[in-house]
């Protein structure tokens, strides 16, 4: 089946500076790439996905790429603010198309 | 904003114990899923569900867990015979497209099972 890895496990970086997360992915059927950013205390909240068919995708300061021959997808987010503060996930769905894929998750840290 | 929402927050149960999980998805939404996490792990998938059926589960999901549909609107998962592994935080998703495609999570429930 699927398996995603997500690096780095935790990151910190000063605010406005820009941060990046990486996946990789095993299944090349995989066609569908959410990222979830999780809050303390709050369930995993959908903030940008991308399909197989396109190479990036962005929303405001958030972007995903994605490069299928490689099989990785990278989230990025620029002049980052204390609120982005989270740990956030990947994931990917498979050939099957029945359920989600998560990587392990990076704890974010933005100082102010 | 609708919202995948769950209750309890948090369940502590003896090993041993049935629990009940519960769920409200959102309204228009067809399909809906269990995740669970335990401390310090991946999120990992556990079923999903559609027109009143499982239309697939992990190998975690065996005979100890099931789930329902009771009434339209609620979604339930229950654990018969709780065991100390099964602590995690749960999580439930709905979806209007099938397999997991931009799903809402709820903001789970921490089952601690002693």
């Amino acid at each position: 089946g699927e398996n995603v890895e997500q690096h780095p496990s935790t990151l910190s970086v000063q605010e406005g500076d820009s941060a990046v997360i990486k996946c990789t992915y095993s299944d090349s059927a995989s066609n569908y790439f959410p990222w979830y950013k999780q809050e303390l205390g709050k369930g995993p909240q959908l903030i940008i996905d991308i399909r197989s068919n396109v190479g990036e995708k962005k929303d405001q300061r958030i972007a995903v790429t994605l490069n299928k021959t490689a099989k990785h997808f990278s989230l990025h987010i620029t002049e980052t603010q204390p609120e982005d503060s989270a740990v956030y996930f990947c994931a990917a769905i498979g050939a099957a198309g029945n359920k989600l894929t998560f990587g392990g998750g990076t704890r974010v840290l933005v100082k102010p | 904003e609708p919202e995948v929402t769950q209750t309890p927050s948090h369940q502590v149960t003896q090993m041993g114990q049935e629990v009940i999980l519960r769920c409200v998805p959102i309204s228009n939404h067809l399909y809906f899923y269990w995740y669970r996490q335990i401390l310090g792990q991946k999120v990992e998938f556990l079923v999903s569900f559609y027109n009143n059926e499982i239309s697939e589960k992990s190998e975690i999901f065996d005979d100890q867990f099931s789930v329902e549909r009771p009434d339209g609107s609620n979604f339930t998962l229950k654990i018969r015979s709780t065991k100390l592994e099964d602590s995690a935080m749960y999580f439930c998703a709905s979806g209007v497209n099938r397999g997991g495609t931009e799903a809402f999570f709820g903001q789970g429930t921490r089952l601690t099972v002693v």
